[in-house]
């Protein structure tokens, strides 16, 4: 049962930046958020996660509100191989919580 | 770019064949995972191997049999599958550290099965 709630699509111009939002309103303290994407016909791929401070790395930038209970993934310059189906998922590390995949925001990089 | 692999990437099986998926992971990983994923649905978790010993079994059929001989190896069985287990299944490994067992997980390019 995810535990997140995230658009179903999502359309973003190539070149620009593209945000995709993630409701967590039920998200605990010790819970981190994940982001992971898939591209059609291939396995998921970890992008970035984060707990309350934003992260960035080569791939993406992760923004967490102050309240934790939504958040931000940002593909600073979208390009066509950023079209995907990306999951936002809240677990907690450090621990055997599962991770458990929603249905995600399918994005459309637009040429 | 990936360092999980799985063979084959396609497979097409009857119903009463036996067969089996392969996956190998190169990352120094300690545990590794099964997913199936059909069509328009999200993914389910299979199994789970930590350190080459099954930590989860997601009530899966007994028609899907899992090995892991060690922890860089992880195997799916397969016999009398039905139709409906037609599916892209997918495999995956995390390193796996104590009271870390699902951080970060690196999935393989999956197999596409098709049971006729």
């Amino acid at each position: 049962d995810a535990k997140t709630t995230q658009p179903t699509s999502m359309d973003c111009a190539e070149g620009r930046a593209a945000n995709l939002p993630c409701n967590h309103s039920t998200i605990s303290g010790n819970e981190y958020v994940y982001w992971y994407r898939q591209i059609h016909s291939q396995g998921p791929q970890y992008i970035i996660h984060g707990l309350k401070n934003n992260e960035t790395n080569e791939m993406a930038s992760l923004i967490i509100t102050e309240d934790r209970k939504s958040s931000t993934l940002i593909l600073p310059h979208a390009t066509l191989r950023d079209t995907a189906v990306y999951y936002c998922i809240v677990r907690v590390r450090w621990r055997d919580d599962k991770i458990i995949f929603g249905k995600g925001t399918r994005l459309h990089i637009l040429p | 770019e990936t360092g999980v692999t799985q063979t084959p990437r396609h497979l097409v099986m009857g119903m009463t064949n036996k067969k089996s998926l392969k996956c190998e992971q190169h990352l120094g990983h300690n545990a590794m995972y099964w997913y199936k994923q059909s069509a328009k649905k999200p993914l389910e978790l299979m199994f789970v191997y930590s350190l080459e010993e099954r930590v989860e079994n997601n009530s899966v059929p007994s028609r899907f049999s899992p090995e892991c001989p060690n922890s860089s190896h992880l195997f799916l069985h397969l016999h009398t599958l039905q139709p409906e287990d037609s599916a892209l299944y997918l495999c995956a490994s995390s390193q796996g550290l104590a009271g870390n067992l699902w951080d970060e997980q690196y999935f393989g390019p999956g197999t596409r099965l098709t049971v006729t």
